[in-house]
């Protein structure tokens, strides 16, 4: 079974813009979840996503946004770019919302 | 505040012999522990994982073990190998979904050969 795909891996943007990133989880899993981890705050949790539905959020500002799609693949959406967000977005799927998750390789997002 | 703490950045160890990484947390309300472990430029990769009704889970080279009563879990690897060497992260989960992990900050282990 090929594992959870994420695209781009990388990508540059500037302060103020917004950008969007795509997660396809593994096969049959219908849970999938993001996370971003920076040096300073290592991993923090962002969403959670179930069956289309958002069932947890994490503590960011509203310029990030996030969605799961029919077929289980999910995007997240970050608005008005800032410095602070560059860091490496990392999104796990699993079957159900109480199995283990698994990780995709990120996408790594600089913001200059 | 930090739910989940790694107190060890780092920690080295010669290889064939234990490597003991640990980690503590402060919510009760935590009812699942994981460890992944990470290579630079790959998303992280589970290892083991325990219930708090657990106080020990064993697979292969990787033992975890819980103390609820001090709040602290151990992810003993016998014996470490070259490869073992990665950034270690303890996660935890409460209400029964896996989805809203809380990650530690991670401990790199080196092997040396």
């Amino acid at each position: 079974k090929a594992g959870v795909t994420q695209t781009p891996r990388y990508l540059i943007k500037t302060r103020g813009q917004q950008v969007t990133l795509s997660c396809s989880p593994i096969s049959g899993h219908r849970s999938v979840s993001w996370y971003q981890q920076t040096p300073g705050q290592g991993l923090q949790f962002l969403f959670e996503y179930f069956s289309e539905t958002q069932r947890n959020k994490g503590n960011f500002p509203g310029r990030f946004s996030g969605r799961q799609f029919s077929n289980s693949r999910s995007e997240m959406n970050v608005s008005t770019l800032e410095l602070g967000d560059s860091a490496l977005y990392l999104c796990a799927s699993s079957l159900t919302i109480q199995e283990t998750q698994y990780f995709g390789p990120g996408t790594r997002l600089l913001v200059l | 505040d930090q739910q989940v703490k790694q107190n060890s950045p780092s920690l080295s160890v010669q290889e064939g012999r234990i490597s003991i990484l640990n980690c503590d947390y402060t919510n009760s309300m935590f009812d699942y522990f994981l460890w992944y472990k990470k290579y630079p430029a790959e998303g992280p990769t589970f290892l083991i994982s325990i219930s708090s009704i657990k106080d020990k889970n064993e697979d292969g080279r990787f033992t975890v073990f819980l103390n609820k009563s001090a709040k602290h879990l151990s992810l003993h690897i016998v014996p470490s190998q070259p490869g073992d060497s990665a950034v270690y992260f303890c996660a935890a989960s409460y209400g029964g979904s896996q989805g809203n992990l809380i990650f530690g900050k991670g401990t790199k282990l080196s092997v040396k050969p």
